[in-house]
């Protein structure tokens, strides 16, 4: 079975300091994890996504996120925040090695950027 | 968003009726996947098809119906049968390697009178 935990339902942060929203996971095999953002009343917006190789992953909008496999973590990050990236953010996996093709999905974090 | 339609935005239902969602996608994309947001519980996967004419089950599939006729097009029926369907409802699609991203549309909320 594969989960994921997001154990901050709210980050708060003043705009242009740094942000970090958590994510640990739970799969048998190796991970495949994805992070994703979520406007109000809109779709998902796919960010990064990490698959193998180096533990930091570049994406969208310049946020990055650090695969961690002995602390099974995959943190979102992002050097200077702004009121823009106050949205809803979700971390996903899917394992590797099972035969299942879905995505599990945490609960999400409503990140806020405080002006 | 893009590439991906879903309607309608919003959609208003009375307790015993049926209703249907339309998902279409643009992105020749060949899986589909059916998701149901509720505040605070993520998303869960209600169906998801990987060709035409073939779909499975996923975590919440009780009350829900789909048909996957056209690789276009993946269509959500929430039955009557669906205890609590009010909900944000989201359509997604990839194409099949297992390391593919899946994209979504803008969702349908659904709300039950």
């Amino acid at each position: 079975a594969q989960s994921v935990a997001q154990p901050e339902d709210q980050v708060n942060v003043a705009e242009g300091n740094p942000l970090t929203v958590k994510c640990t996971y739970s799969v048998s095999g190796n991970p495949y994890l994805f992070w994703y953002v979520q406007y109000p009343n809109r779709g998902l917006q796919f960010l990064l996504k990490y698959i193998t190789g180096d533990n930091l992953v570049k994406g969208s909008y310049g946020f990055e996120a650090e695969f961690n496999k002995s602390q099974t973590s995959f943190h979102l990050k992002k050097p200077s925040a702004l009121v823009s990236d106050s949205a809803l953010y979700f971390c996903a996996v899917r394992d590797i090695s099972g035969s299942a093709r879905q995505l599990t999905f945490g609960s999400g974090t409503q990140l806020t950027v405080l002006p | 968003d893009g590439g991906i339609t879903q309607s309608p935005k919003y959609l208003f239902r009375k307790e015993g009726q049926n209703v249907t969602l339309s998902c279409e996608q643009n992105l020749n994309h060949d899986a589909m996947y059916w998701y149901r947001q509720d505040p605070g519980q993520g998303l869960r996967l209600i169906y998801y098809s990987q060709i035409v004419n073939d779909f499975q089950k996923g975590d919440i599939a009780e009350g829900y119906s789909v048909s996957r006729e056209k690789k276009e097009s993946f269509p959500l029926t929430v039955t009557s049968a669906q205890k609590n369907p009010t909900a944000f409802y989201l359509c997604a699609s990839s194409k099949a390697g297992r390391t593919d991203t899946q994209y979504f549309g803008p969702g349908t909320r659904l709300t039950v009178l």
